[in-house]
């Protein structure tokens, strides 16, 4: 059973378009979103994060937006960059849980130039 | 600053043969530290998580195990590698709650 779930495998953007990359979730005590992007043959790397008491969290050209009733989470990148290819990772993590955090399939994106 | 390291970078073994992977942070103190999988096109699978020397928990069951003899190393082991256990390995470590992972550089391991 797939707490966290990225639908789009792959999505192919050119670049300075916008790019948006989606996560839906079904577990209601997750309260603590993060995403990670990750280059082939690297750990990943910590990106953004949300706490369930916001909609909305921005970093530069990065935002990643939460919409709790839906249980949906979005990325959003704006402009893209062709060093922004890699796969993102979306992950939650449940109140009081510690640090275990679930996370999504993973989502590939190409920006070309 | 806190790092984290883990090697090999990569490793091939036959099957039925043992596995050790060592991972070790530095620069912090007491961390909780997790082992995780990616298999071939999948996402993230917690295997374990320590919050304490000799404190482990499993999450999946499988072929594995860990172990952590120290405050700041995390070991993963196997007594005979299967085939299903090819994957990206990744160690992490954490503190508190509701606070970030940082991941190791990854051991891609090939069971052949």
């Amino acid at each position: 059973d797939q707490q966290v779930k990225q639908n789009s495998p792959s999505l192919s953007v050119q670049e300075g378009r916008i790019s948006i990359l989606n996560c839906d979730y079904t577990n209601s005590m997750f309260d603590y979103f993060l995403w990670y992007k990750k280059y082939p043959a690297e750990g990943p790397t910590f990106l953004i994060s949300i706490s369930s008491i916001k909609d909305k969290n921005e970093d530069g050209r990065f935002t990643v937006f939460l919409n709790k009733s839906a249980k949906h989470l979005s990325l959003h990148i704006v402009p893209s960059q062709p060093g922004d290819s890699a796969v993102y990772f979306c992950a939650a993590n449940p109140l009081n849980a510690g640090n275990m955090l679930t996370f999504g399939g993973g989502t590939r994106l190409m920006v070309k130039p | 600053s806190q790092t984290i390291h883990q090697w090999p970078a990569t490793l091939v073994q036959p099957v039925g043969s043992p596995l050790s992977l060592e991972c070790t942070v530095e620069g912090t103190s007491n961390p909780n530290l997790y082992w995780y999988r990616q298999a071939a096109g999948r996402g993230l699978q917690l295997l374990f998580y320590s919050v304490g020397i000799g404190q482990i928990s499993s999450e999946v069951p499988q072929n594995l195990s860990a172990s952590r003899p120290q405050d700041r190393q995390f070991i993963l082991s196997s007594k005979k590698l299967l085939l299903s256990d090819s994957g990206f390995y990744l160690c992490a470590w954490s503190t508190g709650s509701n606070e970030k992972l940082f991941f190791g550089s990854g051991t891609q391991l090939s069971v052949l």
